[in-house]
């Protein structure tokens, strides 16, 4: 399969709570993106850790990335009604030079 | 910016014609453009690699005589999906890199385009 694996499917929690989403991968790789679709909507990315890297911030965002057990997690602090949409994971593999994404969080904010 | 324009945003057909579907790169130079295929509530399946100047790169299972792919200048890659089926129906999604980016770096993408065949 294509895809890395997300968890969970489905997340749903009220507005103010933080979000924590999952994925894991199976093959070594050169980075790790997690991307924001709204429904019928392009992808926009959010943040990009590269396999050197452990954790990264941006904004109400933080990434973790753990290589040894092929993982990452997102992390989106203080949500909002606005951050409801999918969240991908996307791995990149050097070898190929393309990007492969997991099978996604659909997230959803209770005012 | 990065801006990525898909056209159409949505198309439908009757069984049998063809259908194409445009990604331009609007303020950047893209050698690489990349084509997804996303069913409702699924993820985004990659179908190929366009790559400005050569042949598009399909993934497995992807019909190249089925989907084909043009990447006829920097700023533009064209996917015609040839005597469209009801099984084609989709959301199409391109993206593109910068030129000169890192090789697996950030993606751009377009809005989608979701095609109908009847």
């Amino acid at each position: 399969s294509q895809q890395g694996e997300e968890d969970p499917q489905a997340l749903s929690i009220q507005e103010g709570e933080n979000a924590t989403m999952n994925c894991s991968y199976k093959t070594s790789i050169n980075n790790l993106q997690w991307y924001r679709q709204n429904s019928g909507r392009g992808l926009v990315h959010l943040i990009l850790i590269r396999s050197n890297e452990r954790e990264k911030h941006s904004g109400r965002l933080r990434v973790t990335l753990d290589t040894s057990k092929k993982s990452s997690s997102l992390l989106i602090t203080a949500s909002r009604a606005a951050d409801t949409a999918s969240y991908f994971c996307a791995t990149g593999y050097s070898s190929a030079s393309k990007i492969i994404f997991g099978s996604g969080t659909r997230l959803s904010i209770r005012p | 910016g990065a801006v990525v324009s898909q056209h159409p945003s949505w198309v439908i057909c009757k069984s049998g014609t063809s259908v194409k579907i445009e990604c331009r790169s609007l303020d950047f130079q893209a050698t690489t453009m990349f084509w997804y295929r996303q069913f409702p509530k699924q993820s985004l399946m990659l179908m190929a690699t366009s790559n400005e100047g050569s042949k598009a790169t399909y993934e497995q299972g992807v019909e190249k005589d089925k989907f084909l792919i043009n990447h006829a200048s920097l700023t533009l890659s064209t996917l015609t999906v040839t005597s469209a089926h009801p099984e084609d129906s989709s959301f199409y999604i391109c993206s593109a890199r910068k030129q000169g980016g890192l090789d697996t770096g950030e993606l751009f993408f377009g809005e989608g385009s979701r095609l109908t065949v009847l």
